[in-house]
């Protein structure tokens, strides 16, 4: 089953522009961790966020966690055609290491 | 490193038939987790091991589905028999969950269809 859901489903945004995908999750996490998959591949790890930890950054990438309202966001800053990909968001629930996925987000960078 | 590596990357079989699918995980990892990818149904994790024990098999989804792990650098996972909606692409993954930092490590997927 699915732990969490993403928001929008799907994304059109322009080479240069920002994209931000958010997550909401159901139950008490260990940590949530964003994933990257481009067409036909596999996962790629992108950021992990501990449930202690408010935001996180790499590179052109940001994430934010609120434990609160159980949702996360994943900010790509200056987008490029390459990020072109399917992006999900996974959490690890408190006391196990089940990764859980959500449903993910289809983001287009338009050259 | 080579990654974790998957094989076959693409099978096709007849319904019916045993399917075994393959996976060696990256040397080190005491962490192997199978999933399985739809579109119906997106990431679903299906069964995981540490240190070659298996820890969680509640998303396995019928008895005739079963995996193994005999040693730390291999596991199988088997479907017998296979049927039609059994077609989706499994992904295997580890993890050295001493440092999650790093996240989980995934092959490049084995796509399997069954006619």
């Amino acid at each position: 089953s699915q732990q969490g859901e993403e928001d929008p489903q799907a994304l059109s945004i322009q080479e240069g522009e920002n994209a931000t995908m958010n997550c909401s999750y159901k139950t008490s996490i260990n940590n949530l961790q964003w994933y990257r998959q481009n067409s036909g591949r596999g996962l790629v790890h992108l950021i992990l966020i501990r449930s202690n930890e408010r935001e996180k950054h790499s590179g052109r990438l940001r994430v934010t966690l609120d434990t609160s309202k159980k949702s996360s966001s994943l900010l790509i800053t200056a987008s490029r055609a390459a990020d072109t990909a399917s992006y999900f968001c996974a959490t690890v629930v408190d006391s196990s290491y089940k990764l859980i996925f959500g449903s993910g987000t289809r983001l287009l960078v338009r050259p | 490193d080579a990654g974790v590596i998957q094989s076959p990357r693409h099978e096709v079989t007849e319904m019916g038939q045993e399917v075994t699918l393959r996976c060696k995980p990256i040397s080190g990892h005491d962490y192997l987790f199978w999933y399985r990818q739809t579109m119906m149904r997106g990431l679903e994790l299906l069964i995981y091991f540490n240190n070659n024990v298996p820890i969680d098999d509640s998303g396995m989804p019928e008895d005739r589905f079963s995996a193994k792990m005999p040693n730390a650098s291999f596991s199988t996972l088997k479907i017998q028999p296979s049927e039609p909606r059994d077609s989706a692409v499994y992904f295997c993954a580890s993890s050295f969950l001493g440092r999650l930092s790093g996240g989980y490590t995934f092959g490049s997927g084995t796509r399997l269809t069954v006619v």
